[in-house]
Parts: C-alpha cells; sequence; structure tokens
C-alpha cells in the first residue's frame, strides 16, 4: 500500500544508546518531516527536509540528527538517548510547492520509543 | 510566535453534535487544517479551510473560521463511537511547515 512506513514500531533504548528511526514513502512527496508527540503538548516538529539532500531543523532539534540522500528516505538518528527522548515518533510527508493545498501531510503510523 | 491552543477533552454522547475549538496566532496562516489520530495510529487529515473563507462543509464536518479573532472550530454533526479520537488543529506558518495543537480528546459514550 502506498504511504509513509516507519519502523521500528516500538523500541527501548539504554540511556547513552543511539539508533536510527526509519522513515520511507513511495509516493514521491519532496518535503518529508519528523515530530515528536508529548502527552498535553501537541506535535513538535524535530526536523524537515524539502528534498534530496536539503534538511532542516525544527524546534526541538538537539539530540537528532537527519540526512535525506534519497527523495524515498528520511531516516531519524538518535546520537545518545537520553529519557527525556521517551516519546511517540512520527514521520510525514507531503507534495512541495507553493500551492498550500499540498502541505496536507501523510502520516505514518509512529515508533514509540522509551529510553530507560 | 506561533501558538496553537485547544482544550484537551470533550465528551458527547453518541447522536449529539460535537464541538472542537482551537485559536491560533499567526495571522498570515493561509490554510487552516483539521486532522484525526486514532488509538496507535498517525494522524489523518479529515478537512482543511483556507484562511478566506467563513466555513467550509464536508458531509458530516463543518469548519468554521472567525479570522478577526483567529478561532477555528470543528463541528461534527451526528456524532458516532467511531468518532471517538484526538483531534489536532494546525495552522501553515510558512513554507510547508505545519504548527500543531494540543490535541482534543473526544470521547462519544453509546
Amino acid at each position: 500500500n502506498a504511504g509513509v512506513t516507519q519502523t521500528p514500531k516500538f523500541q527501548v533504548l539504554k540511556t547513552g544508546q543511539s539508533m536510527t528511526l526509519q522513515c520511507a514513502q513511495d509516493m514521491n512527496h519532496e518535503y518529508m518531516s519528523w515530530y515528536r508527540q508529548d502527552p498535553g503538548m501537541g506535535l513538535r516538529l524535530i526536523h524537515y527536509s524539502v528534498g534530496a539532500g536539503i534538511t532542516d531543523q525544527g524546534e526541538v532539534p538537539n539530540g537528532y540528527n537527519v540526512s535525506r540522500s534519497t527523495t524515498e528516505d528520511f531516516p531519524l538518528r538518535l546520537l545518545s538517548a537520553a529519557p527525556s527522548q521517551t516519546s511517540v515518533y512520527f514521520c510525514a510527508s507531503s507534495y512541495s510547492g507553493s500551492n498550500p493545498i499540498n502541505y496536507g501531510y501523510t502520516f505514518g503510523s509512529g515508533t514509540r520509543l522509551t529510553v530507560v | 510566535g506561533e501558538d496553537v491552543e485547544q482544550s484537551l477533552f470533550l465528551s458527547v454522547r453518541e447522536g449529539d453534535s460535537s464541538v472542537i475549538n482551537c485559536t491560533y496566532t499567526d495571522s498570515s496562516s493561509t490554510y487552516l487544517y483539521w486532522y484525526k489520530q486514532e488509538p496507535g495510529a498517525g494522524l489523518q487529515l479529515l478537512t482543511y479551510i483556507f484562511s478566506n473563507m467563513d466555513m467550509k462543509q464536508d458531509q458530516r464536518l463543518t469548519v468554521l473560521l472567525n479570522k478577526k479573532d483567529k478561532h477555528l472550530s470543528l463541528r461534527i454533526a451526528d456524532t458516532q463511537t467511531g468518532d471517538s479520537a484526538i483531534y489536532f488543529c494546525a495552522e501553515s506558518t510558512g513554507f510547508q511547515k505545519l504548527v500543531f495543537g494540543t490535541g482534543t480528546r473526544l470521547l462519544v459514550s453509546p
């Protein structure tokens, strides 16, 4: 099925470990982004990309790295996991361009990360 | 700064209408969106409204926009138990960046 695929769905890490959350889309969307969802705080933008080779920081980028080598993939790397990074992570994608109607994001189903 | 606020919780009975409210701060927002999140799932786009519109109707959904007060609402007619979910409003604040509200958890009881 077309859409945004995130792996893994669940992950438990120890403090200080590193890992990569995977995100792939098959809709040829130029724009991709990572959000974290915490209770009572809505979704906060971590990093985003407007196309292959182009990334930029969002609202809460510290502790996370991204790269965009292909249009399809946008992995999120946690460099040294901390308990404050316990959250649900969502990847989203959309078409690019100047028409905001294209900003109707397609979301993945999320990765629930616990850092102990 | 950019800030989108919603009440956290709404409880209604099946068959009633639900009204979920949202206030935003960026007066330059061009589009405003409503998303639905069911348990264990990502967000799904429900509907959107352009900032030069006052109202948009889409089947059981009615979106009202008061641009002067920066107030957005989503009305769900004949609410069903399947409508139980978290509803997020979001504003577009620039090139493809959306700012989401905190989400309103709607509970529909039989």
